[in-house]
């Protein structure tokens, strides 16, 4: 299967900790974003990298929380000192240099913070 | 900014009736638009999108969509449900590279 692959799938931490999530692409794209979806709610655009670059930040994406796509392949997301309010369901999806291409999902790393 | 509306949490519909799932979007600009699908535990899995051309989009699944620039609407269309298209569908616009998503719409296909 070549599609989008994040790990893991689900963490379970305690408020304060650090925790990091990766995101494989789709290995031809070179754009890769991170999203994150609460509870009854569509996804909230947190930031997008194209090859290694963070071309674009949401404001949701607060000093807690840094991305990374080191060799423009995987990306990794970290939030430090999680709160509460942190628990969501971080996706991950990337979509091919071509233009007006559509984006394809990971199946989602489900943060709990107890 | 832009922004995605879906004005119905749920929608429930027999099998073999057609269905039709709402969106309406406000953007400033020529918006890309998408509709994307929602299983249990599943990732987002795209089902079609409105780049520019023909109003009547067709997708995967039989699903097909029609793009309204004066009603500013982009509806997601069926004209047969199955049972297997009970999910959670959500219509998204962009204008860069980032998707702005609706709250999605429960959909119910009742046997």
């Amino acid at each position: 299967d070549t599609g989008v692959s994040q790990d893991p799938r689900h963490k379970i931490t305690k408020r304060g900790q650090n925790v990091t999530f990766r995101c494989d692409p789709i290995s031809e794209h070179n754009r890769l974003y991170w999203y994150r979806q609460t509870l009854g709610q569509g996804p909230e655009f947190l930031t997008y990298f194209q090859n290694e670059a963070q071309l674009e930040k949401s404001r949701l994406l607060s000093d807690r929380f840094s991305a990374e796509r080191p060799k423009g392949s995987f990306s990794t997301l970290e939030i430090q000192r999680t709160e509460q309010g942190d628990s969501a369901m971080y996706l991950c999806a990337s979509s091919s240099p071509a233009q007006n291409t559509e984006a394809f999902f990971g199946q989602g790393t489900r943060l709990t913070v107890v | 900014a832009q922004s995605v509306a879906q004005p119905e949490d749920q929608v429930n519909v027999a099998e073999g009736n057609p269905l039709t799932v709402k969106c309406t979007y406000s953007v400033s600009g020529n918006p890309y638009l998408f509709w994307y699908v929602q299983y249990p535990n599943r990732g987002l899995q795209f089902l079609l999108k409105y780049i520019t051309g023909d109003n009547l989009v067709k997708g995967s699944y039989g699903f097909e969509a029609e793009f309204n620039k004066s009603q500013t609407s982009f509806h997601l269309k069926k004209p047969s449900a199955l049972v297997s298209d009970s999910a959670l569908y959500f219509c998204a616009v962009s204008l860069t590279r980032q998707l702005t998503f609706g709250s999605g719409t429960q959909l119910t296909v009742l046997p």
